[in-house]
């Protein structure tokens, strides 16, 4: 069976500080890795996503995330954060067409002006 | 706007009511979701549809009733429910279900509040 774990229900971070939002997974396979941001009220939305190739994935508004076979992670990350980026951020994961999207419960983001 | 729209946005209902929660997509994607987002919990995938055609019912009690009439649209039928079934019901679509490494994109989600 496929999960996700998004160890931290809470991350603070001051304005213009780097963040991480922490997420470990567990598949059989290779696995295929989202990430996805929800803002009040709002449903979710793609931030990025981890196929193949590079370990480093690039996505939109300025996030990043980092493919790590070796501790099972795809930690977020952003060098600097915005107060705009407070909001809840879901990790999630798949292995194959077969199997369905599996989501972590949710890290809520709290950047501090 | 991700182009999956959802509609009411709020609904409250009390237990002995019958409403529907509608989702359409214009995207060309052949695959749409059914998912309920509860506090502090993981989004729980309730049903999977794929060129209209049900392909998965994750144990979801009778109460819950999707359709699929076509490719853009799909509503979920509720009836007698239950106060826990208060939730935020996200509505999602993928251009297919079985291209594992393409993302799903998701509409603004219905509120429903069970009295």
């Amino acid at each position: 069976a496929q999960s996700v774990a998004q160890p931290e229900d809470q991350v603070n971070v001051a304005e213009g500080n780097p963040l991480t939002v922490k997420c470990t997974y567990s598949v059989s396979g290779n696995p295929y890795l989202f990430w996805y941001v929800q803002y009040p009220n709002r449903g979710l939305q793609f931030l990025l996503k981890y196929i193949t190739g590079d370990n480093l994935v690039k996505g939109s508004y300025g996030f990043e995330a980092e493919f790590n076979k070796s501790q099972t992670s795809f930690h977020l990350k952003k060098p600097s954060a915005l107060v705009s980026d407070s909001a809840l951020y879901f990790c999630a994961v798949r292995v194959s067409g077969n199997t369905p999207l599996v989501f972590g419960k949710g890290t809520r983001l709290s950047v501090i002006a | 706007e991700t182009g999956v729209t959802q509609t009411p946005r709020h609904l409250v209902m009390g237990m002995t009511n019958k409403k529907s929660l509608k989702c359409e997509q214009h995207l060309g994607h052949n695959a749409m979701y059914w998912y309920k987002q509860s506090a502090k919990k993981p989004l729980e995938l309730m049903f999977v549809y794929s060129l209209e055609e049900r392909v998965e019912n994750n144990s979801v009690p009778s109460r819950f009733s999707p359709e699929c009439p076509n490719s853009s649209h799909l509503f979920l039928h509720l009836h007698t429910l239950q106060p826990e079934d208060s939730a935020l019901y996200l509505c999602a679509s993928s251009p297919s279900r079985h291209w594992a490494s393409t993302e799903a994109f998701f509409g603004q989600g219905t509120r429903l509040t069970v009295v």
